[in-house]
Order: structure tokens, then sequence, then C-alpha cells
């Protein structure tokens, strides 16, 4: 069975760092494109980044871009999303997903055929 | 970067097709994907490339898409359907972009 197995969930202070982690199982971890999603309490789901385990290329979005790092460690099927500097604001549910090339016509994109359980993150002081 | 309008929410009864469009200049020619979220767990795939179901996904769910707008169907809607939807297009790069997302009533 294909999982995503996400790390706990994690209270901090503003200004500190913080490194959440997503254990894929199942599946060649290292040959499909991995994920972050945030939910903002009450919120709708926002795309953040992707990497690819195999050689460690990443995608940002723009709006995340400087604000996370996402890495992965394909030797323990692992994916990791990482804060330096917290902030109140980044108080979210935060999913992993596996992502999925695919084609249709003349266009590409990737589905997300499996997510993680979520990692809850609250930033208060 | 760009974005994606869906309806804040839509009823339906059961039994009854529901229709949630997504919008977006970039949507011709787009990928889109469609995501069912029902409250306290993870989202789950029940479109991609436009019109195919997962595994496991009921017939009843389908996609269309047509110049700028995705829709996603449900026919013969049942309680169980009672979620929020979202769709999803990429841009270039890539970049995933979300719909605000649906609120769905079966009532």
């Amino acid at each position: 069975e294909v999982q995503l197995v996400q790390s706990g969930a994690e209270v901090k202070k503003p200004g500190e760092s913080l490194k959440i982690s997503c254990k894929g199982s199942g599946y060649s971890f290292h040959d499909y494109w991995i994920g972050w999603v945030r939910q903002m309490p009450g919120k709708g789901l926002e795309w953040m980044a992707i990497i690819y385990p195999g050689d460690s290329d990443t995608r940002y979005s723009p709006s995340f871009q400087g604000q996370v790092t996402i890495s992965a460690d394909k030797s323990i099927s692992t994916a990791y999303l990482q804060w330096s500097s917290l902030k109140a604001s980044d108080t979210a549910m935060y999913y992993c997903a596996r992502h999925v090339l695919g084609y249709s016509g003349s266009s590409a994109g990737y589905y997300m055929d499996v997510w993680g359980k979520g990692t809850t993150v609250t930033v208060s002081s | 970067s760009y974005e994606l309008s869906q309806p804040p929410s839509v009823s339906v009864s059961p039994g009854q097709t529901a229709s949630i469009t997504c919008s977006g200049h970039k949507l011709v020619d787009s990928y889109v994907c469609w995501y069912q979220q029902k409250p306290g767990q993870s989202p789950v795939l029940v479109i991609y490339q436009n019109n195919n179901r997962p595994s496991g996904i009921p017939e009843r769910f389908s996609g269309s898409s047509s110049g700028n707008t995705a829709t996603l169907t449900i026919s013969g809607t049942q309680t169980m359907d009672e979620a929020d939807y979202y769709c999803q297009a990429w841009d270039r790069s890539p970049e995933g972009v979300f719909g605000g997302g649906t609120k769905l009533t079966v009532l």
C-alpha cells in the first residue's frame, strides 16, 4: 500500500525554526515528485512546492519562494519542509502529497494521488 | 501565476446533479484536477487529467472542460458527497494553483 506518513503536530514560538517530515512507503520514492500543500484554519488549499527526490530538483510557488525550503533524503524515503524563522501566519495544517506527471492533449501537469494525514503547525507567543 | 475562481457554495437535493465550475483565463488547454475534502480529513483526488477518475471513485463523478471553464459534475448526488471541492490547474515551471474551493451541501 502506498502511504505518506507525516510527523506530528508542532507548537512553536515566532522566530523559531522548524522542519516537518513526510515518509513515503509502498512505492519507489525517488521516482515521483512529492510536495507540500498548506491549509490555514478555515481556509482553502494552497500549493507550496515540490521536489523530485531522484535529483533534488525543486519548484516553488512564488507565494512561498524564500519563505520555506523543501528537501528530501531519498535514502530514507523522506521529504521535508523547513522554516528558518516562523511567523504567527505560518499557523496551518500542512499536507504532503505524491505528484504524478500526466498529460492531456498539449498540456501537462501533476495529479496528487496520495496524501499524508497532515501536520498541524501552531505558531504562538 | 494566475487565479482560479469557484463558487463559494453549491446546494443540491439528494439524487440530483451537482455542477461545480472552475474558471481561469489560462484554463484553455490546461491540465485540471479536482479534489474532495471532508471536514477533518485530507483531500482526495476525484478527477485528474480533466475527466479521468482514479480507481475507487464512483462513476457519478465526472469532469469536463470548455474554453476557460472546467466543471465537476456529480450525478445522482448522495449525502456522502457533501464536502469541499477544489479544482487545481498548472501554470508553467510547473506551479500548481488551487481554486478557492466550493462547499457542496446536499439537502
